[in-house]
């Protein structure tokens, strides 16, 4: 079964504390990864892919195929991190738009 | 930046009636996507749409739904005699081939 599991609804750090947030997938063939998230009041937007292997905003996503995990990490939080992170999956060939999303995790970064 | 448009941002209609979502994709992106997301629940793929036929839907839609392009720019989502169960978040999106882009979606109620 193909699935996206985010195991934490809520996670609340401090500003400058490291984030670490958990994906875990279920897929049969060659998955791609993402991180979109979702600020307040604001539409979904691409955080990151796996196949690009960039940094955005300070956070990086390893894939581990062995673990199949995707967990997104910033070292350093801060207050405008704060929003939606879904993990999502797709076919590797499926044009970046048949996604299959993680129940999202809320960050909230504390002063 | 292009943007993926959608209209209204929030509807109430009355169980048993019809609704038409209405989606603006990005001018130059061939792949279309309906996602919903009900309350508290995990963002759901409703259906994708190229070449003017739908290349793939989920278990969620069933006959009551239907997609169209009427025109060069629009793509709609019809909900027929809707139900109680239906009152969701709808997202479009359209892709490039790379990623998906999201409209800000639009909010159902049926009461």
């Amino acid at each position: 079964a193909q699935r996206v599991t985010q195991p934490e609804k809520l996670l609340s750090v401090f500003k400058g504390a490291p984030v670490e947030l958990k994906c875990n997938y279920s897929y049969s063939g060659s998955p791609e990864l993402f991180w979109y998230v979702q600020y307040s009041r604001q539409r979904l937007q691409l955080l990151l892919r796996h196949i690009s292997r960039e940094s955005i905003k300070g956070f990086t996503a390893d894939l581990n195929k062995g673990e199949t995990s995707f967990h997104l990490k910033k070292p350093f939080a801060q207050e405008e991190d704060s929003a939606m992170y879904y993990c999502a999956l797709s076919g590797f060939y499926n044009q970046g738009g048949k996604l299959i999303f993680g129940q999202g995790t809320e960050l909230s970064v504390k002063p | 930046e292009p943007e993926v448009t959608q209209t209204p941002s929030h509807q109430v209609t009355q169980m048993g009636q019809e609704v038409i979502l209405r989606c603006v994709p990005i001018s130059n992106h061939l792949y279309f996507y309906w996602y919903r997301q009900i309350l508290g629940q995990k963002v759901e793929f409703l259906v994708s749409f190229y070449n003017n036929e739908i290349s793939e839907k989920s278990e969620i839609f069933d006959d009551q739904f239907s997609v169209e392009r009427p025109d060069g720019s629009n793509f709609t989502l019809k909900i027929r005699s809707t139900k109680l169960e239906d009152s969701a978040m709808y997202f479009c999106a359209s892709s490039d081939e790379i990623q998906a882009f999201f409209g800000q979606g639009t909010r159902l109620t049926v009461v």
